[in-house]
């Protein structure tokens, strides 16, 4: 069975704060991508990272790809309300492309 | 626009009663893929579509399902008898080939009474 682990599943936190969202897998993915999701809509992609250790930045968003591609993680610098809404994490295979999602973090971000 | 548009965006009907769900992805797209969405969840795949073939239809949950593909463009999701269990947002994404980015549609809400 191909999983990946997402947390934390819920996230409340204040204006200003930090926080870390995880995704985790037994298996070793070809590429992984985060996206964002707001009610009512389809998910949005935000990046995609390739490279085993590779870092990428989208303004206060930093998401890194773990060594072995097995795992990923999407961090937010001082979250403010406009980035309250489901983020997801998907991994994808050499096999045409099909993503395996992760179950979601529900990130709320109070002023 | 030029996304990825599907219809009708919200479907009620009585269990048992056959649904078709319709997907046109972006213009040039040659990979299509479905989704399904329950409730505070993730995705989870159906099958994908390169040009008008599904050479992955490993996500079908039953025979009740069913996807075909014309044109290499318009895609119908076809759900025959339907299920409360089948109660879901049914989401379609494109890609220009396969292991591009997907572009996600807004998805069809369905709601088995």
């Amino acid at each position: 069975t191909q999983l990946l682990e997402q947390s934390p599943q819920f996230l409340s936190i204040q204006e200003g704060e930090n926080l870390t969202v995880y995704c985790n897998s037994s298996s070793v993915f070809s590429s992984l991508q985060w996206y964002r999701q707001e009610p009512g809509e389809g998910p949005v992609l935000l990046v995609t990272v390739v490279t085993g250790g590779e870092v990428k930045k989208l303004k206060r968003l930093t998401f890194q790809f773990g060594d072995a591609r097995k795992d990923s993680s999407l961090h937010i610098t001082a979250a403010q309300p406009g980035d309250t809404g489901l983020y997801l994490c998907a991994g994808a295979y050499n096999q045409g492309g099909k993503l395996i999602f992760g179950q979601g973090t529900e990130l709320s971000v109070k002023p | 626009g030029a996304g990825v548009s599907q219809s009708p965006s919200n479907k009620v009907t009585e269990k048992g009663k056959d649904v078709e769900l319709r997907c046109d992805p972006i213009s040039g797209h040659t990979a299509l893929y479905w989704y399904r969405q329950r409730l505070g969840q993730g995705l989870e795949f159906l099958i994908y579509f390169q040009g008008n073939s599904a050479p992955d239809k490993s996500g079908l949950p039953s025979d009740r399902f069913s996807a075909e593909r014309t044109g290499e463009s318009v895609s119908t999701l076809t759900i025959q008898r339907t299920q409360q269990e089948d109660s879901a947002v049914y989401l379609c994404a494109s890609s220009y080939s396969n292991n591009q980015p997907q572009h996600f549609g807004d998805g069809t809400r369905l709601s088995i009474l």
